[in-house]
């Protein structure tokens, strides 16, 4: 079985400082990883992904996400927040030995203050 | 680019009624994904399809069906329904079903049951 646990359900930071959301996984088989942004009332959108190529993932609007298998974690980035970027964050899984379901974790809304 | 449909928007229901969810996927998707969203939750795996076969199949009730038609797109029958099944239910289409196929969301449909 595979899970993953985002390990603040709030963060808030100022406007062009560093963002950072943590996400640890845990799984049987080398998984891939994702994260996903939902605005209020929005759908889920696709930020990045990570399997099994390059640990370093470019995402959009300047995210990015470092897969470290030693510390079974796949935290998020970003060197500056916007405004625009205040939203709640899922990091997901889904195993890489049977079917492609994915696993979410329990969100983590980002606030940006100006 | 062409997205996830999903339609209705916006369904009230009275309890013990039954409803009906679509779901268009992107052009050449082959599989669909149907996910539950509580209220304040994180998203929870239903049901997926893959070349009009069930795929995969998560914690949906088993007062709810669904099928993938000759044409890839998806409809999610819920009966009976109950206070509980109030939620946001998103579909998402990817190409192929294999661990690790992106999976791109629809604006979701929001259930109200009353």
């Amino acid at each position: 079985a595979q899970s993953v646990t985002q390990l603040d359900s709030h963060v808030s930071v100022s406007e062009g400082t560093p963002v950072l959301l943590r996400c640890n996984y845990s799984s049987s088989y080398s998984p891939s990883l994702f994260w996903y942004v939902q605005h209020p009332n929005k759908g889920l959108q696709l930020l990045l992904k990570y399997t099994s190529a390059a640990t370093l993932v470019k995402g959009i609007n300047g995210f990015e996400a470092e897969f470290k298998k030693s510390e079974t974690s796949f935290h998020l980035t970003k060197p500056s927040a916007h405004m625009s970027d205040a939203a709640e964050y899922f990091c997901v899984v889904t195993p890489n030995n049977a079917g492609n379901m994915l696993t979410f974790g329990g969100g983590t809304r980002l606030m940006v203050k100006p | 680019a062409a997205g996830v449909i999903q339609s209705p928007r916006h369904l009230i229901k009275e309890k013990r009624e039954t409803a009906t969810l679509k779901c268009y996927p992107i052009p050449r998707h082959d599989t669909v994904y149907w996910y539950q969203q509580g209220p304040g939750q994180d998203p929870q795996f239903l049901i997926s399809f893959y070349e009009k076969m069930q795929s995969d199949k998560g914690s949906i009730p088993d007062r709810f069906s669904a099928q993938q038609f000759s044409d890839y797109h998806s409809e999610l029958n819920m009966s009976s329904l109950e206070l509980g099944d109030s939620a946001l239910y998103f579909c998402a289409s990817s190409l192929g079903e294999l661990a690790g196929a992106e999976q791109y969301f629809g604006p979701g449909t929001r259930l109200t049951v009353t």
